[in-house]
């Protein structure tokens, strides 16, 4: 079984502040790990993935996510967050090898104030 | 390439109705996976399907939903006869699964509101 927890409904943040926004998962063997994020009256839209390697993994829009194996977590991040940051953030998870269906978090609510 | 494209956007019908959503998924794509988002229950895999063939439909709520892929290039989502509570936006979205490290890639989704 493969669970994907996102502790924050929502996270508040100001502009040009640094931004997390926390994920953490659950499966057995080694994990693929995915953020998506979702503008309002949009489809979610892939920002990046951790398959192997580098625990550091580089997306869109400036947004980064580590991969943290002994604690099962892989949080988004990025340096300086802008207003248009502002959406619904997904985290996903599937296990190497597996099937093909992603475990989705409930999503968590990103508001970057001006 | 055009994306994942999903009509109509945007649908309002009355209780009882039935209710035909399609998809069109991104040439070369073989998987096709359809999905609900309401605000209680967040994103939901109904059903999915592999070289036009479905695998899991373990997700759709009872029998009045019903999915089919007749090729490579079209999928449809019927809900008969369509109840309030269905009212929800649905997601279809197409990967190539040659990996199981393979992305998603969402369409813009169809709002549904039962009457």
């Amino acid at each position: 079984a493969q669970s994907v927890a996102q502790p924050e409904d929502q996270v508040n943040v100001a502009e040009g502040n640094p931004l997390t926004v926390k994920c953490t998962y659950s499966v057995s063997g080694n994990p693929y790990l995915f953020w998506y994020v979702q503008y309002p009256n949009r489809g979610l839209q892939f920002l990046l993935k951790y398959i192997t390697g580098d625990n550091l993994v580089k997306g869109s829009y400036g947004f980064e996510a580590e991969f943290n194996k002994s604690q099962t977590s892989f949080h988004l991040k990025k340096p300086s967050a802008l207003v248009s940051d502002s959406a619904l953030y997904f985290c996903a998870v599937r296990r190497a090898g597996g099937s093909y269906i992603p475990t989705f978090g409930r999503g968590t609510s990103l508001i970057v104030h001006p | 390439d055009a994306g994942v494209i999903q009509s109509p956007r945007h649908e309002v019908t009355e209780m009882g109705q039935e209710v035909t959503l399609r998809c069109k998924p991104i040439s070369g794509h073989d998987y096709l996976f359809w999905y609900r988002q309401t605000m209680m229950r967040g994103l939901e895999l109904l059903i999915y399907f592999n070289n036009n063939v479905p695998i899991d439909d373990s997700g759709m709520p009872e029998d009045r939903f019903s999915a089919k892929m007749p090729n490579a290039s079209f999928s449809t989502l019927k809900i008969q006869p369509s109840e309030p509570r269905d009212s929800a936006v649905y997601f279809c979205a197409s990967t190539l699964g040659l990996a199981s490290y393979n992305e998603q890639f969402f369409g813009p989704g169809t709002r549904l509101t039962v009457l």
